[in-house]
């Protein structure tokens, strides 16, 4: 069986701070892929990143960097000087095996306030 | 490159009808994915079509049907509407291993 649990409900941050979002992924799978979308008050779920399970290479990409652990599960999101159009619901999403499916934790709603 | 539409934007149907959604894909991607998002249950899998053969399938009544055509395009259906299928129905393309989505499709049951 396999879990994503995002315990983080809501957050609220100043402009320029930054914020890191949790998720945690349990699973016995060897092999899998993490995925963080972010939902706008619009609706339409906006791709952020990807990782692989054998990569456990932090990036940073402009403002967004993450840091993935294997060991306890954990595939962190964070935003570097948060702008108020970073106020959405943040998804992780993990996937297993060769099918397309994503599993989609509660998510979490960052506000950015100016 | 256009990304993924989904038709029509906003639905209202009474319970007990029927209502098809479309969606068509981002030009070159041939896996479609639908997931309905409501607030009670969040965002959940409803099934993937891959050249026009299913190819995975969420945990959802037969209620729920769906295909997609030679062009990539799909289509769901949800046949004796309940006031619960109220939801936000959106499909997502992919042609490798990301998935893009579409801007959805708010479908209200009274």
């Amino acid at each position: 069986a396999q879990k994503v649990t995002q315990a983080q409900t809501e957050i609220s941050v100043v402009e320029k701070e930054d914020v890191t979002l949790d998720c945690v992924y349990e699973t016995r799978d060897t092999t899998y892929y993490l995925f963080w979308y972010k939902q706008p008050p619009s609706g339409e779920l906006v791709f952020l990143i990807r990782r692989n399970s054998f990569d456990e290479q932090n990036e940073i990409s402009g403002r967004y960097s993450w840091n993935f652990q294997k060991s306890t599960s954990s595939f962190n999101f964070t935003i570097t000087a948060s702008q108020v159009v970073d106020s959405a619901v943040y998804f992780c999403a993990p996937r297993t095996g060769s099918a397309r499916q994503l599993t989609f934790g509660s998510g979490t709603q960052l506000t950015v306030l100016p | 490159k256009a990304g993924v539409t989904q038709t029509p934007r906003y639905l209202i149907k009474t319970r007990g009808q029927q209502v098809t959604l479309s969606c068509s894909p981002i030009s070159g991607h041939r896996s479609v994915s639908w997931y309905q998002q409501t607030p009670g249950q969040g965002l959940q899998f409803l099934f993937e079509y891959f050249s026009e053969t299913q190819r995975n399938k969420g945990n959802f009544p037969g209620r729920f049907s769906g295909r997609q055509f030679s062009n990539s395009r799909s289509e769901m259906n949800v046949s004796t509407l309940e006031l619960g299928d109220s939801a936000l129905y959106l499909c997502a393309s992919s042609l490798a291993d990301e998935q893009y989505f579409g801007p959805g499709t708010r479908l209200t049951v009274t």
